[in-house]
């Protein structure tokens, strides 16, 4: 069985400083992990993902995820918010045997001008 | 636009009617997934194709939902005699195999259904 949680419903924080969204996972075998972003009445759109190698992944935006084995989490950084980031983030897991992703309920984020 | 297509964009029906929703995947990709998402929750799977073999279903896909994917490329999702807790956003998405495949889906806008 593969899971994701999400432990924030929303997370806040102002234009120009850092923000964290929290992702933790299970799953059985190797965890492939993606981040998707979704802007009001659209579909999801994918920034980035980790299969293997470098801990730390780069993706669309300026977005970045920290992969940690120990903690199983996958948590989404950016060094300096914008307002145009606001949006409900979603974090998506799959077993590397599986080719059908598990999604996490969301967090909502607001950044204020 | 070469992108996921899913038609229609919204659907307004009565209780007990029948409802189908189309998607056009990614030429290219072989893989293709129906999501159900409803407010303040996550895309929840429904259903997933390789090709036009549906290869495996939710529990949460009752006996009123059908898949199709007839020669592999779009998929229609149907939903008999609706009642109103299938109201919710339906997203298709696709995906690649072998030197396409990255991994990632790439979703449509969603096809949102509001049973009256």
């Amino acid at each position: 069985a593969q899971s994701v949680a999400q432990p924030e419903d929303q997370v806040n924080v102002a234009e120009g400083n850092p923000l964290t969204v929290k992702c933790t996972y299970s799953v059985s075998g190797n965890p492939y992990l993606f981040w998707y972003v979704q802007y009001p009445n659209r579909g999801l759109q994918f920034l980035l993902k980790y299969i293997t190698g470098d801990n730390l992944v780069k993706g669309s935006y300026g977005f970045e995820a920290e992969f940690n084995k120990s903690q199983t989490s996958f948590h989404l950084k950016k060094p300096s918010a914008l307002v145009s980031d606001s949006a409900l983030y979603f974090c998506a897991v799959r077993d590397g045997g599986s080719y059908i992703p598990t999604f996490g309920r969301g967090t909502s984020l607001i950044v204020h001008p | 636009d070469t992108g996921v297509s899913q038609d229609p964009r919204h659907k307004i029906t009565k209780r007990g009617q029948n409802v189908t929703f189309r998607c056009d995947p990614i030429s290219e990709h072989n893989r293709l997934y129906w999501y159900r998402q409803t407010l303040g929750q996550g895309p929840e799977f429904l259903t997933y194709f390789q090709n036009e073999a549906q290869l495996e279903k939710s529990r949460l896909l009752s006996d009123r939902f059908s898949a199709e994917r007839p020669k592999g490329s779009f998929s229609t999702l149907e939903i008999q005699r609706t009642e109103q807790g299938d109201s919710a956003m339906y997203l298709c998405a696709s995906s690649g195999t072998g030197t396409v495949n990255t991994g990632e889906l790439f979703f449509g806008e969603g096809s949102r259904l509001t049973v009256l």
